[in-house]
């Protein structure tokens, strides 16, 4: 079975540019999630979409970040305009169904994002 | 809020060593806590969890027993190999699902 799969796996840009990322779930994973891992610190939850609808964004710095998970399956997310402190490693991970503690999220390797 | 303080590393010890890393939780309900692993160049993967008081969650020689009343979940291993090397977090979930992570603690296992 495939794992999570995201994409690219190194990023460096400069502070004000854009930047998106995307994650492809482990396949008929109904749940996706979206974390950001600080050097020195445990991930920290962005975003959980179940399908393609926004179950919890409460973390999601929203005007300068947002996600979508089009047709339910993979989903970009994307920055913009980037801070230093955004530079970080975004993890994406999904689970089989709504995300209960009886339900394992999968991680992907993640993506790790340089601000300069 | 809800949060977990693991013992911070790194750790680094000789092969058939004793693996002790230090878990406490803070929560306003009765949480799940789970043991995550990222071995070097890989991503997250859990581990072990136990979703109530007294349970012991255990995998690839790794327990750790959920403690109510000192509201911890430590994890133990009695005789470490290269292969542990990897960092380890531990997370707890309440009622809304999300995990929430401590800081992670950094093994070091040499032959």
């Amino acid at each position: 079975e495939a794992g999570v799969a995201q994409s690219p796996r190194y990023k460096i840009i400069e502070k004000r540019q854009s930047v998106a990322f995307w994650c492809n779930p482990i396949s008929g994973h109904a749940t996706l999630y979206w974390y950001q891992q600080i050097l020195g610190q445990g991930p920290k939850l962005l975003i959980q979409f179940q399908n393609n609808g926004v179950v919890d964004d409460s973390q999601l710095p929203k005007d300068r970040f947002s996600a979508e998970r089009l047709k339910g399956v993979d989903s970009t997310l994307k920055i913009q305009p980037a801070k230093l402190e955004d530079s970080a490693v975004y993890l994406c991970a999904s689970s089989l169904l709504w995300g209960g503690t009886t339900d394992t999220q999968y991680f992907g390797p993640g993506t790790r994002l340089t601000v300069l | 809020g809800d949060s977990v303080t693991q013992m911070e590393g790194p750790v680094t010890l000789s092969e058939e060593a004793f693996l002790t890393i230090n878990c406490t939780y803070t929560a306003t309900g009765y949480p799940s806590l789970f043991w995550y692993v990222q071995y070097p160049g890989e991503g997250l993967q859990l581990l072990l969890k136990a979703t109530k008081a007294d349970d012991k969650g255990s995998n690839k020689g790794f327990e750790a027993t959920y403690r109510k009343e000192t509201t911890s979940f430590h994890l133990e291993k009695g005789s470490v190999q290269v292969s542990d090397s990897a960092v380890y977090f531990c997370a707890l979930s309440l009622n809304d699902y999300k995990l929430s992570f401590g800081a992670g603690t950094t093994v070091t296992v040499r032959a």
